[in-house]
């Protein structure tokens, strides 16, 4: 069975602060994909990154990066120069060889920017 | 615009009383799902199918129906609601093709509460 834990339930950080949020995983599947997603306080999902699992390469976007571990099982969320938009509760998830099928989700963490 | 289409955004019925929530998305997308979100929970995927006439019980399936008879649409169905079926819904759909990220586009939501 898959599962994802996000251990931080709650994030509070002061603007322009650097934050990580954590994301550790288990799966029985070779292949599988990671994602996060954001949601802010209007409530809706929004797509920010996908990951492969033969692709440990890390990404960065702007100010944000993904660190992708297979060793740790792990697929953390850093970002740089937090402001007030990124508030939000933010998911990490993880499916099986087609990308969506049985997608599994962490209980998500509330982050919040304080200005 | 490309998007998934949710309704009702917001309901409020009784117990037993069956109820339908609609979901269509416009983008020919083959895969298209159902998860509720319940708070300390995150995301729980209900049913998802991955192509017309082909559907599959999520993790949390039980009180819940859905038909894939058209491309576009995935209604979800609650034969006798309860209240432990009140939560926020989501549906969302995604494509299979090479090129796609395997991002999951989101409706915007649908409260349902069961009395």
């Amino acid at each position: 069975a898959q599962k994802v834990t996000q251990a931080q339930t709650e994030i509070s950080v002061v603007e322009k602060e650097d934050v990580t949020l954590d994301c550790v995983y288990e799966t029985r599947d070779t292949t599988y994909y990671l994602f996060w997603y954001k949601q802010p306080p209007s409530g809706e999902l929004v797509f920010l990154i996908r990951r492969n699992s033969f692709d440990e390469q890390n990404e960065i976007s702007g100010r944000y990066s993904w660190n992708f571990q297979k060793s740790t099982s792990s697929f953390n969320f850093t970002i740089t120069a937090s402001q007030v938009v990124d508030s939000a509760v933010y998911f990490c998830s993880l499916s099986g060889n087609f990308g969506n099928e049985k997608l599994t989700f962490g209980t998500g963490t509330r982050l919040t920017i304080i200005p | 615009e490309a998007q998934v289409t949710q309704n009702p955004r917001y309901l409020i019925t009784v117990t037993g009383k069956k109820l339908t929530v609609t979901c269509s998305q416009n983008m020919n997308h083959e895969y298209m799902s159902w998860y509720r979100q319940d708070p300390g929970l995150g995301l729980r995927q209900i049913y998802y199918s991955m192509n017309v006439e082909v559907t599959d019980k999520g993790d949390v399936p039980e009180g819940y129906k859905v038909s894939r008879k058209e491309k576009r649409n995935f209604p979800l169905i609650l034969e006798s609601p309860s209240p432990n079926q009140t939560s926020l819904y989501f549906c969302a759909s995604s494509s299979y093709q090479a090129q796609n990220t395997g991002e999951l586009f989101f409706g915007e939501g649908s409260r349902l509460t069961v009395l």
